[in-house]
Protein backbone atom coordinates (compact mmCIF):
# COMPACT_ATOMS: atom_id res chain seq x y z
CA UNK A 1 0.00 0.00 0.00
CA UNK A 2 1.22 3.37 -1.23
CA UNK A 3 1.46 5.90 1.61
CA UNK A 4 -0.56 8.75 -0.09
CA UNK A 5 -3.61 8.14 -2.38
CA UNK A 6 -3.96 10.04 -4.50
CA UNK A 7 -7.15 9.60 -7.87
CA UNK A 8 -4.95 9.96 -11.03
CA UNK A 9 -7.46 11.00 -13.05
CA UNK A 10 -7.94 12.22 -15.34
CA UNK A 11 -10.87 15.29 -14.28
CA UNK A 12 -12.64 16.66 -16.86
CA UNK A 13 -15.17 19.88 -15.90
CA UNK A 14 -16.86 22.66 -17.18
CA UNK A 15 -15.97 26.30 -16.49
CA UNK A 16 -17.13 27.79 -13.45
CA UNK A 17 -17.50 23.99 -11.24
CA UNK A 18 -16.29 23.28 -7.89
CA UNK A 19 -13.81 20.73 -7.70
CA UNK A 20 -13.13 18.30 -5.46
CA UNK A 21 -9.33 17.14 -5.20
CA UNK A 22 -8.60 14.25 -2.76
CA UNK A 23 -5.96 12.40 -1.22
CA UNK A 24 -5.89 9.46 1.36
CA UNK A 25 -2.92 8.68 3.63
CA UNK A 26 -1.84 5.97 6.30
CA UNK A 27 1.19 7.60 7.99
CA UNK A 28 0.16 9.33 11.00
CA UNK A 29 3.10 10.97 11.36
CA UNK A 30 2.76 13.55 8.79
CA UNK A 31 2.92 16.92 10.04
CA UNK A 32 2.24 19.57 7.08
CA UNK A 33 0.07 19.18 4.25
CA UNK A 34 0.47 20.82 1.25
CA UNK A 35 -1.13 21.13 -2.35
CA UNK A 36 0.76 21.60 -5.65
CA UNK A 37 -0.30 22.74 -8.88
CA UNK A 38 2.00 21.35 -11.77
CA UNK A 39 1.64 23.11 -15.60
CA UNK A 40 2.57 20.60 -18.18
CA UNK A 41 6.48 20.03 -18.40
CA UNK A 42 7.29 22.75 -15.36
CA UNK A 43 8.10 22.21 -11.97
CA UNK A 44 5.39 22.15 -9.41
CA UNK A 45 4.84 25.78 -7.52
CA UNK A 46 3.03 25.61 -4.33
CA UNK A 47 -0.49 26.49 -4.14
CA UNK A 48 -1.51 26.10 -0.32
CA UNK A 49 -0.56 24.90 2.89
CA UNK A 50 -1.74 23.84 6.42
CA UNK A 51 -0.76 21.96 9.56
CA UNK A 52 -3.61 21.27 11.28
CA UNK A 53 -7.29 19.69 10.72
CA UNK A 54 -10.12 21.64 9.27
CA UNK A 55 -10.62 24.69 6.50
CA UNK A 56 -7.58 27.07 5.18
CA UNK A 57 -9.20 29.10 2.14
CA UNK A 58 -7.41 31.31 0.23
CA UNK A 59 -9.34 33.02 -2.99
CA UNK A 60 -10.73 30.24 -4.61
CA UNK A 61 -9.21 27.53 -2.94
CA UNK A 62 -9.74 25.44 0.06
CA UNK A 63 -7.38 22.69 1.31
CA UNK A 64 -9.07 20.75 4.19
CA UNK A 65 -7.34 18.15 6.30
CA UNK A 66 -9.27 15.61 8.76
CA UNK A 67 -6.49 13.81 10.44
CA UNK A 68 -8.70 11.02 12.01
CA UNK A 69 -9.25 9.72 9.02
CA UNK A 70 -6.24 10.79 7.45
CA UNK A 71 -7.63 12.56 4.30
CA UNK A 72 -7.06 16.05 2.62
CA UNK A 73 -9.03 17.78 -0.02
CA UNK A 74 -8.38 20.81 -1.99
CA UNK A 75 -11.63 22.37 -3.26
CA UNK A 76 -11.67 24.69 -6.43
CA UNK A 77 -15.01 27.26 -6.83
CA UNK A 78 -15.39 28.56 -9.85
CA UNK A 79 -12.81 26.60 -12.12
CA UNK A 80 -11.23 28.48 -14.75
CA UNK A 81 -9.56 27.03 -18.23
CA UNK A 82 -6.28 28.17 -16.46
CA UNK A 83 -6.67 25.62 -13.77
CA UNK A 84 -6.16 23.25 -15.88
CA UNK A 85 -3.24 21.08 -14.40
CA UNK A 86 -1.70 17.94 -12.34
CA UNK A 87 -2.85 18.78 -8.61
CA UNK A 88 -0.37 17.12 -6.37
CA UNK A 89 -0.56 16.00 -2.83
CA UNK A 90 2.49 16.69 -0.38
CA UNK A 91 2.52 15.67 3.00
CA UNK A 92 5.10 16.47 5.08
CA UNK A 93 7.50 15.42 8.12
CA UNK A 94 10.75 16.03 9.71
CA UNK A 95 10.41 19.43 10.65
CA UNK A 96 11.98 19.00 14.18
CA UNK A 97 14.67 16.92 12.95
CA UNK A 98 15.92 18.50 9.60
CA UNK A 99 15.25 15.91 7.04
CA UNK A 100 11.99 18.01 5.17
CA UNK A 101 11.20 14.69 3.28
CA UNK A 102 7.46 15.19 1.22
CA UNK A 103 5.55 12.56 0.22
CA UNK A 104 3.64 12.82 -2.28
CA UNK A 105 0.65 11.86 -4.29
CA UNK A 106 0.79 10.47 -7.98
CA UNK A 107 -1.64 13.65 -8.76
CA UNK A 108 -4.67 14.32 -10.31
CA UNK A 109 -4.80 15.93 -13.47
CA UNK A 110 -7.45 18.52 -14.08
CA UNK A 111 -9.03 19.81 -17.46
CA UNK A 112 -11.28 22.64 -17.30
CA UNK A 113 -12.92 23.18 -20.43
CA UNK A 114 -14.33 26.52 -21.17
CA UNK B 1 16.16 36.80 -8.29
CA UNK B 2 15.80 33.89 -11.02
CA UNK B 3 14.83 31.13 -8.25
CA UNK B 4 16.07 27.62 -8.88
CA UNK B 5 17.40 27.11 -12.01
CA UNK B 6 18.38 23.59 -13.73
CA UNK B 7 20.60 22.50 -16.62
CA UNK B 8 20.26 20.95 -18.87
CA UNK B 9 16.46 20.50 -20.16
CA UNK B 10 16.67 17.64 -21.98
CA UNK B 11 19.21 15.03 -22.11
CA UNK B 12 19.61 11.88 -24.20
CA UNK B 13 22.57 8.63 -22.50
CA UNK B 14 23.41 5.69 -23.67
CA UNK B 15 23.28 2.64 -21.23
CA UNK B 16 26.91 3.11 -18.97
CA UNK B 17 27.30 6.87 -19.80
CA UNK B 18 27.60 9.33 -16.35
CA UNK B 19 26.11 12.88 -16.70
CA UNK B 20 25.73 16.02 -13.88
CA UNK B 21 22.67 17.55 -13.64
CA UNK B 22 22.96 20.96 -12.39
CA UNK B 23 21.10 22.76 -10.08
CA UNK B 24 21.57 26.37 -8.74
CA UNK B 25 19.32 29.12 -6.40
CA UNK B 26 19.77 32.22 -5.28
CA UNK B 27 17.46 32.56 -2.39
CA UNK B 28 20.08 31.48 0.02
CA UNK B 29 18.42 28.74 1.34
CA UNK B 30 20.10 25.97 3.09
CA UNK B 31 17.81 22.84 2.32
CA UNK B 32 18.29 21.63 -1.59
CA UNK B 33 16.66 18.46 -2.63
CA UNK B 34 16.47 16.37 -5.67
CA UNK B 35 13.24 14.76 -6.95
CA UNK B 36 12.05 12.09 -9.78
CA UNK B 37 8.99 12.30 -11.12
CA UNK B 38 7.65 9.34 -13.15
CA UNK B 39 4.50 8.49 -14.27
CA UNK B 40 1.99 7.55 -11.72
CA UNK B 41 4.69 7.45 -9.00
CA UNK B 42 4.37 11.43 -8.05
CA UNK B 43 7.62 12.86 -6.84
CA UNK B 44 10.22 10.88 -4.99
CA UNK B 45 12.94 12.10 -3.31
CA UNK B 46 16.81 10.82 -4.52
CA UNK B 47 19.10 12.79 -1.95
CA UNK B 48 18.39 15.83 -0.03
CA UNK B 49 21.33 18.74 1.73
CA UNK B 50 20.41 20.64 4.90
CA UNK B 51 24.01 22.77 3.83
CA UNK B 52 27.15 23.01 2.14
CA UNK B 53 28.99 19.49 2.73
CA UNK B 54 25.75 17.79 4.43
CA UNK B 55 23.82 15.35 2.47
CA UNK B 56 22.04 12.73 2.51
CA UNK B 57 20.01 9.82 1.26
CA UNK B 58 16.35 9.90 0.09
CA UNK B 59 13.46 7.07 -0.66
CA UNK B 60 15.22 6.35 -3.91
CA UNK B 61 19.23 7.05 -4.02
CA UNK B 62 20.80 4.17 -5.84
CA UNK B 63 22.65 5.06 -8.63
CA UNK B 64 23.11 9.10 -8.15
CA UNK B 65 25.29 10.86 -5.93
CA UNK B 66 25.47 14.39 -4.64
CA UNK B 67 27.98 16.62 -3.12
CA UNK B 68 27.27 19.95 -1.80
CA UNK B 69 30.07 22.88 -1.55
CA UNK B 70 28.46 25.73 -1.38
CA UNK B 71 24.88 26.74 -0.53
CA UNK B 72 24.19 27.63 -4.02
CA UNK B 73 24.87 24.90 -5.79
CA UNK B 74 23.75 21.03 -5.72
CA UNK B 75 24.54 19.04 -8.66
CA UNK B 76 22.92 15.28 -9.05
CA UNK B 77 26.00 12.76 -10.75
CA UNK B 78 24.76 9.40 -12.57
CA UNK B 79 27.84 7.22 -12.69
CA UNK B 80 26.15 5.15 -15.30
CA UNK B 81 23.08 5.72 -16.57
CA UNK B 82 20.46 2.76 -16.52
CA UNK B 83 17.39 2.62 -18.57
CA UNK B 84 15.20 2.99 -15.40
CA UNK B 85 16.75 6.16 -14.76
CA UNK B 86 14.85 7.43 -17.05
CA UNK B 87 12.47 9.97 -15.86
CA UNK B 88 12.06 13.75 -14.99
CA UNK B 89 13.98 15.06 -12.14
CA UNK B 90 13.66 17.97 -10.28
CA UNK B 91 15.58 20.15 -8.08
CA UNK B 92 14.26 21.96 -4.40
CA UNK B 93 14.87 24.48 -2.46
CA UNK B 94 13.15 25.52 0.70
CA UNK B 95 12.51 27.55 3.54
CA UNK B 96 10.98 25.72 5.98
CA UNK B 97 8.03 23.64 4.75
CA UNK B 98 7.56 25.31 1.41
CA UNK B 99 9.58 24.18 -1.30
CA UNK B 100 10.35 25.94 -4.58
CA UNK B 101 11.04 23.36 -7.78
CA UNK B 102 13.01 24.33 -10.88
CA UNK B 103 11.19 23.56 -14.12
CA UNK B 104 13.48 20.14 -14.27
CA UNK B 105 15.54 18.16 -16.75
CA UNK B 106 14.22 15.48 -18.85
CA UNK B 107 16.45 12.50 -19.14
CA UNK B 108 16.06 9.39 -21.65
CA UNK B 109 18.59 6.89 -21.32
CA UNK B 110 18.52 4.31 -24.04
Amino acid sequence: QKEVEQDPGPLSVPEGAIVSLNCTYSNSAFQYFMWYRQYSRKGPELLMYTYSSGNKEDGRFTAQVDKSSKYISLFIRDSQPSDSATYLCALGSGLDTGRRALTFGSGTRLQVQP
Amino acid sequence: NAGVTQTPKFQVLKTGQSMTLQCAQDMNHEYMSWYRQDPGMGLRLIHYSVGAGITDQGEVPNGYNVSRSTTEDFPLRLLSAAPSQTSVYFCASSERETQYFGPGTRLLVL
